[in-house]
């Protein structure tokens, strides 16, 4: 069974412009959580969704945004792009929202790069 | 400030002998910590997790231990290989809260075992 793709790989953008990143579960997954990486932070939550649901979201600006589909692919979005925003962005997929002791599975990630 | 600390941002380990990487915490609310392993250009994947009901977990070469009085933890590999070389987060969430996938991160060690 595939695992959870993540469209596109890398990126590199300029302040100030708007970035779509693309994320698609293991099939039969619903529940999809993204994260950012950034050198010394370790992973961050930005938010999940579930059902076209976000169910949680993290401290991050409003800047951020996501949003799932029916078919449970889910994007996010980040306007106005900022230095700071260059990160390793990751999807997991999971089952359902279940527990935490339900294994969420990690995509490979974006790479954003903004100039 | 950081939640979830990894003080040591690389641990080099000779073929056979035991790693031990560290991880404290210092959110009281915190009661179920992960593991996660990770290699370059691929996601996290799951290692082992942990309970605060209980001070110890294994499988197979990994155990986790739990000090809740310390507010830490530590991920034992015995023996190690050269195939553990990757990046290990530590990883905590308040089981009770509903908000199941809040995962907080800490910002990983580079174990590198050496043949």
């Amino acid at each position: 069974k595939a695992g959870v793709t993540q469209t596109p790989r890398y990126l590199i953008k300029t302040r100030g412009q708007q970035v779509t990143l693309s994320c698609s579960p293991i099939s039969g997954h619903r529940s999809v959580s993204w994260y950012q990486q950034t050198p010394g932070q370790g992973l961050q939550f930005l938010f999940e969704y579930f059902s076209e649901t976000q169910r949680n979201k993290g401290n991050f600006p409003g800047r951020f945004s996501g949003r799932q589909f029916s078919n449970s692919r889910s994007e996010m979005n980040v306007s106005t792009l900022e230095l700071g925003d260059s990160a390793l962005y990751l999807c997991a997929s999971s089952l359902t929202p279940g527990t935490v002791q339900e294994t969420q599975y990690f995509g490979p990630g974006t790479r954003l790069l903004v100039l | 400030d950081q939640q979830v600390k990894q003080n040591s941002p690389s641990l080099s380990v000779q073929e056979g002998r035991i790693s031990i990487l560290n991880c404290d915490y210092t959110n009281s609310m915190f009661d179920y910590f992960l593991w996660y392993k990770k290699y370059p250009a691929e996601g996290p994947t799951f290692l082992i997790s942990i309970s605060s009901i209980k001070d110890k977990n294994e499988d197979g070469r990994f155990t986790v231990f739990l000090n809740k009085s310390a507010k830490h933890l530590s991920l034992h590999i015995v023996p190690s290989q050269p195939g553990d070389s990757a990046v290990y987060f530590c990883a905590a969430s308040p089981f009770s809260s509903g908000s199941a996938r809040q995962l907080t991160f800490g910002s990983g060690t580079q174990l590198t075992v050496l043949p």
